[in-house]
């Protein structure tokens, strides 16, 4: 079985300071990781996905992710918040043994001016 | 099209009636995908269809719901007999390929569905 959790449901940052969404996951298998994001009233966009290769993934917007499995953790970072980031954001696990994506439940992000 | 697209975007109808969702995946995208995003839920996966293959069903919730793909392309999501616990954001995303392969899955912007 596979499983994901957000650490935190909702978190605020100051503009220009840094962001960290936290994100633990549990698999049988080899898994393949992504973050997307929500903005209101839109779809998932994603914003980038580990599948075995380099364990520093680099993403859309200044997002990027470090897979560790010893902590079997997929945090999610930028270095400067910026106004346009407050979404929700959603890590995603798939183990490749089928087809389903497994949500974590979101973690809202707050900009504060 | 440029992305995937989702039809109606909102809709609201009466408890017991039957609703139909369309969706239209990204041109050449041979894998399609159904999840249902609720309060308290979070998202789930309801189906997924890749090419000609008999579709992964194992996520929808009930026999009310059932989906087809026609010609491999456009799909159609039909609830029974609606109810209230059915209200949510129906999501549909298309792929290339397979996601345990790590292809990219690109999300449409989601069906609202109201029940009352």
């Amino acid at each position: 079985a596979q499983s994901v959790t957000q650490l935190d449901s909702h978190v605020s940052v100051s503009e220009g300071t840094p962001v960290l969404l936290r994100c633990n996951y549990s698999s049988s298998y080899s898994p393949s990781l992504f973050w997307y994001v929500q903005h209101p009233n839109k779809g998932l966009q994603l914003l980038l996905k580990y599948t075995s290769a380099a364990t520093l993934v680099k993403g859309i917007n200044g997002f990027e992710a470090e897979f560790k499995k010893s902590e079997t953790s997929f945090h999610l970072t930028k270095p400067s918040a910026h106004m346009s980031d407050a979404a929700e954001y959603f890590c995603v696990v798939s183990d490749r043994r089928n087809e389903k994506l497994t949500f974590g439940t979101g973690t809202r992000l707050t900009i504060i001016p | 099209g440029a992305g995937v697209s989702q039809s109606p975007s909102n809709k609201v109808t009466e408890k017991g009636k039957d609703v139909e969702l369309r969706c239209d995946p990204i041109s050449g995208h041979t894998a399609l995908y159904w999840y249902r995003q609720s309060l308290g839920q979070g998202l789930e996966f309801l189906i997924y269809f890749q090419g000609n293959s008999a579709p992964d069903k194992s996520g929808l919730p009930s026999d009310r719901f059932s989906a087809e793909r026609t010609g491999g392309s456009v799909s159609t999501l039909t609830i029974q007999r609606t109810q209230q616990e059915d209200s949510a954001v129906y999501l549909c995303a298309s792929s290339l390929g397979r996601a345990k392969a790590g292809n990219t899955i690109y999300f449409g912007e989601g069906s609202w569905l109201t029940v009352v």
